[in-house]
């Protein structure tokens, strides 16, 4: 079984300031990473995915993350944000291999204050 | 290519009534997953389906049941309705087999039980 912790419930930055947004995941077995985007009443939009290669992964809105496998992390960066990047954030598991359940985290409110 | 949809998009049910909620996967994929996100709670799996069949199951009662269709599409269906059924449901696709295992959700259907 997968699990997912989301250290912080709220993070409130200053606009154009860098943010950091903290997961660590537990897992018996390989996993893929994903983080995923949603605004107020929307669903979940994919962010950025780790399957394999490069630790440091590049995804949409000038967001990455990096994969630390000894430290069973994958933090989501951003070195500079934006009003509209108001949303919440989860980071995501799945096993690397047969079906693809995913384990959510309790989710991270981002506010980006003027 | 449109990606996932779902409907109805918003619905209001009284308690002990049963309500049916329909996704239609994006194009090539072939395993749907829903899943149950409840006010300022991460989603949390509630089953998957690949082939027509319930191949995962999380820890939801039988209340809550499903079914996939040959083109892909798929329903949730659930019995005898509770008060804390109330949430939005979310519909998430995949292709078992293709590169990347990336899953998209669709925008969701919003329950709400009186």
């Amino acid at each position: 079984a997968q699990s997912v912790t989301q250290l912080d419930s709220q993070v409130p930055v200053f606009e154009e300031a860098p943010v950091e947004l903290r997961c660590n995941y537990s897992s018996s077995v390989s996993v893929y990473l994903f983080w995923y985007v949603q605004y107020p009443n929307q669903g979940l939009q994919l962010l950025l995915k780790y399957l394999s290669g490069s630790t440091l992964v590049k995804g949409i809105n000038g967001f990455e993350a990096e994969f630390n496998k000894s430290q069973t992390s994958f933090h989501l960066r951003k070195p500079s944000v934006h009003i509209s990047d108001t949303a919440e954030y989860f980071c995501a598991v799945t096993p690397s291999g047969g079906y693809q359940k995913v384990t959510f985290g309790t989710g991270t409110k981002l506010q980006v204050i003027p | 290519d449109a990606g996932v949809t779902q409907s109805p998009t918003h619905l209001i049910k009284t308690r002990g009534q049963q309500v049916t909620l329909r996704c239609s996967p994006k194009s090539g994929h072939d395993t749907v997953s829903w899943y149950q996100q409840a006010l300022g709670q991460g989603p949390q799996f509630i089953f998957q389906y690949y082939e027509e069949e319930e191949r995962q199951r999380g820890n939801f009662p039988d209340r809550f049941s499903g079914h996939q269709f040959p083109n892909y599409s798929s329903e949730l269906n659930v019995n005898a309705l509770l008060l804390g059924d109330s949430a939005l449901y979310l519909c998430a696709s995949s292709q078992l087999q293709g590169s990347g295992n990336t899953i998209y959700f669709g925008e969701g259907s919003w329950l709400t039980v009186v």
